[in-house]
């Protein structure tokens, strides 16, 4: 079964400052990975997702992610983020015909 | 635009009265689930429909029921809500199969009282 770690439950940045967010997933076989932002009182977006192929992903707001599979790892980076990028992130991993599993998420504070 | 539409956006319930939360899209996927997220917490997926066919996850407790009479309505059924199952409720769509991305609607925020 897959698992998802996401390694920091806040992060803490001010403003225009660069920020990455940690995910580790576990898994025997190829996946999928996606990373998903969840704003108070909101459903989940999606922010980027891979599936094969270049394994630096660009999503929505400026933000991107690389795959890297010898170190079982997918970390959400943002070179400058905005106070309105302050939210709860969720990784998430899937393979073929399985459901998506979640990480625990990280909540992104952005200070002034 | 296409996408999922969660009704209501709030909603209070009492403990043990049955209680009814929809969702449609307009994104015409086969496939549509339903999450439970309780604060802090990652969604948990309660069930989800391929088409006509209902998959209940293991640990889904039997208070919850779903329901989806079309392609673009989903509907799910608390029958005696207690204060435990206070929560949001997210439902979500895909195309096949389950593993692609999904589309979450805006969630309802579920009280019971």
């Amino acid at each position: 079964a897959q698992s998802v770690t996401q390694l920091d439950s806040q992060v803490p940045v001010f403003e225009e400052a660069p920020v990455e967010l940690r995910c580790n997933y576990s898994s025997s076989v190829s996946v999928y990975l996606f990373w998903y932002v969840q704003y108070p009182n909101q459903g989940l977006q999606l922010l980027l997702k891979y599936l094969s192929g270049s394994t630096l992903v660009k999503g929505i707001n400026g933000f991107e992610a690389e795959f890297n599979k010898s170190q079982t790892s997918f970390h959400l980076r943002k070179p400058s983020v905005h106070i309105s990028d302050t939210a709860e992130y969720f990784c998430a991993v899937s393979v073929y015909g399985n459901k998506l599993v979640f990480g625990a998420g990280t909540i992104l504070r952005v200070k002034s | 635009d296409a996408m999922v539409i969660q009704n209501p956006r709030y909603q209070v319930t009492q403990f043990g009265k049955p209680v009814t939360l929809s969702c449609s899209q307009t994104l015409n996927h086969n496939v549509m689930y339903w999450y439970q997220q309780k604060s802090s917490q990652a969604p948990k997926l309660l069930f989800h429909y391929y088409d006509k066919d209902f998959n209940n996850e293991a640990d889904t407790p039997d208070n919850f029921q779903s329901r989806r009479p079309n392609t673009s309505f989903c509907f799910l059924d608390i029958r005696s809500p207690g204060l435990g199952d206070a929560a949001m409720y997210l439902c979500a769509t895909s195309s096949a199969p389950l593993s692609y991305e999904q589309y979450f609607g805006p969630g309802t925020r579920l009280t019971v009282t």
